[in-house]
């Protein structure tokens, strides 16, 4: 089942601009993760935070998380052409064990040189 | 190198030709899932193990079957395949806690 809804559903900017991408959810997490998938490929993951942090970095990217709010953004700062993508966000559920890794539907992100 | 892999790669087939998609990774991962990814609808999960001799049924489960005999491997049967399973494929694994790795995917075309 979905959990994770990406906000919006595509995007399109400008190289050097950036982009965000917003994720909401509905239960309690123990994290959130970010991923990317260039057409046709497998998902590559980009960033995990924690329901315990509120900001994370990872070079240009820029993750918050509200877990009052249930939602999360990621940011990608100066964009280039090559983060043109898709990117899904996905929420592993609390609990004791939990394994499941519930993904959204997805940000198509364009950047046009 | 960490890393899943999937065979094959790209496969057309006929329907009702059994087939068998295979998965292997290699960082001792207990958990192992397969998902398929269709236009507009994301990705869903089929089938997932949380260790070997235990598997469960995601959310589209009808039309596959899993074994996990083995920890490293998770294959995914099609006893019977249908044009409508006509999809691209991931297999994935990941540890408690820690993100999930993906195979390349395999995309699957049944006539």
């Amino acid at each position: 089942s979905q959990q994770g809804e990406e906000d919006p559903q595509a995007l399109s900017i400008q190289e050097g601009e950036n982009a965000t991408m917003n994720c909401s959810y509905k239960t309690s997490i123990n994290n959130l993760q970010w991923y990317r998938q260039n057409s046709g490929r497998g998902l590559v993951h980009l960033i995990l935070i924690r329901s315990n942090e509120r900001e994370k970095h990872s070079g240009r990217l820029r993750v918050t998380l509200d877990t009052s709010k249930k939602s999360s953004s990621l940011l990608i700062t100066a964009s280039r052409a090559a983060d043109t993508a898709s990117y899904f966000c996905a929420t592993d559920g609390a609990g004791a064990g939990s394994y499941q890794l519930t993904f959204g539907k997805g940000t198509k992100l364009s950047v046009i040189p | 190198e960490a890393q899943v892999t999937q065979n094959p790669r790209y496969l057309i087939t006929v329907t009702g030709k059994k087939l068998t998609v295979t998965c292997s990774q290699n960082m001792n991962h207990e958990y192992m899932s397969w998902y398929r990814q269709d236009p507009g609808l994301g990705l869903r999960q089929i089938y997932y193990s949380m260790n070997v001799e235990v598997t469960d049924k995601g959310d589209v489960p009808e039309g596959y079957k899993v074994s996990r005999k083995e920890k490293r491997n998770f294959p995914l049967i099609l006893e019977s395949p249908s044009p409508n399973q006509t999809s691209l494929y991931f297999c994935a694994s990941r540890s408690v806690g820690n993100e999930q790795f993906f195979g390349p995917g395999t995309r699957l075309t049944v006539l």
